[in-house]
């Protein structure tokens, strides 16, 4: 198995630009998370999902969508990058929404 | 005033030392979560405890629910124990707190 994987691991974006995050994952899971980590504060939730077709804004929604056309895949999109956006992006999933399982993270600077 | 805090923020220590780290949380919780972040920025999970006590080798988890206060204890450090630990509360399936991390270094 190979739990939960991200793509990419690195990007760099100009101000305006989009891009979409994958995160994917093999264990079967029902709940998927995206997640951003700043210096100095900890993981904060964008958006998440409880299962294939469902979504849901997390604490820091703004300037982020996210779609779970199938089970296994999660995605984050950033429709106009801005320089507050340039962060490490976390995903992870979980069976019951307890125990988390993280994928390894997706560095993203904006300039 | 943050839901979790954790102390210390930083710590460092020798190899063989006995370490702990709290975290105090200020809203009622179903569970309570220890994960390790590696220097090279995975994240683990480490337990997840809703009473009383856990171990796992050489980690340690024990929660107070009443004081709303829990520490993760390691017992004979090793530099490989370097890393940062998180704290979370969770509060329900879609809502989960993380606090700001301790980041540990553990000098041979």
């Amino acid at each position: 198995n190979a739990g939960v994987t991200q793509t990419p691991k690195f990007r760099v974006l100009k101000t305006g630009q989009s891009m979409t995050l994958l995160c994917a994952q093999d264990m079967n899971h029902e709940y998927m998370y995206w997640y951003r980590q700043d210096p100095g504060m900890g993981l904060r939730l964008i958006h998440y999902s409880v299962g294939e077709g469902t979504t849901a804004k997390g604490e820091v929604p703004d300037g982020y969508n996210v779609s779970r056309l199938k089970k296994q895949n999660f995605l984050l999109g950033l429709e106009s990058a801005a320089p507050s956006q340039t962060s490490v992006y976390f995903c992870a999933s979980s069976m019951t929404g307890n125990e988390q399982f993280f994928g390894p993270g997706t560095r993203l600077t904006v300039l | 005033k943050n839901e979790v805090e954790q102390s210390p923020q930083n710590l460092t220590a020798q190899e063989g030392e006995f370490i702990t780290i709290n975290c105090s949380y200020s809203v009622g919780i179903s569970a309570l979560h220890w994960l390790q972040q590696h220097p090279g920025g995975g994240i683990v999970s480490l337990f997840m405890l809703s009473s009383g006590k856990k171990k796992h080798g050489r980690l340690i988890a024990t929660i107070n629910i009443q004081e709303k206060h829990s520490s993760l204890h390691i017992t004979a450090s090793h530099p490989r124990d370097s890393a940062v630990y998180i704290c979370a509360i969770q509060t329900s399936y879609d809502k989960v707190i993380f606090g700001p991390g301790t980041s540990l270094s553990v000098i041979p």
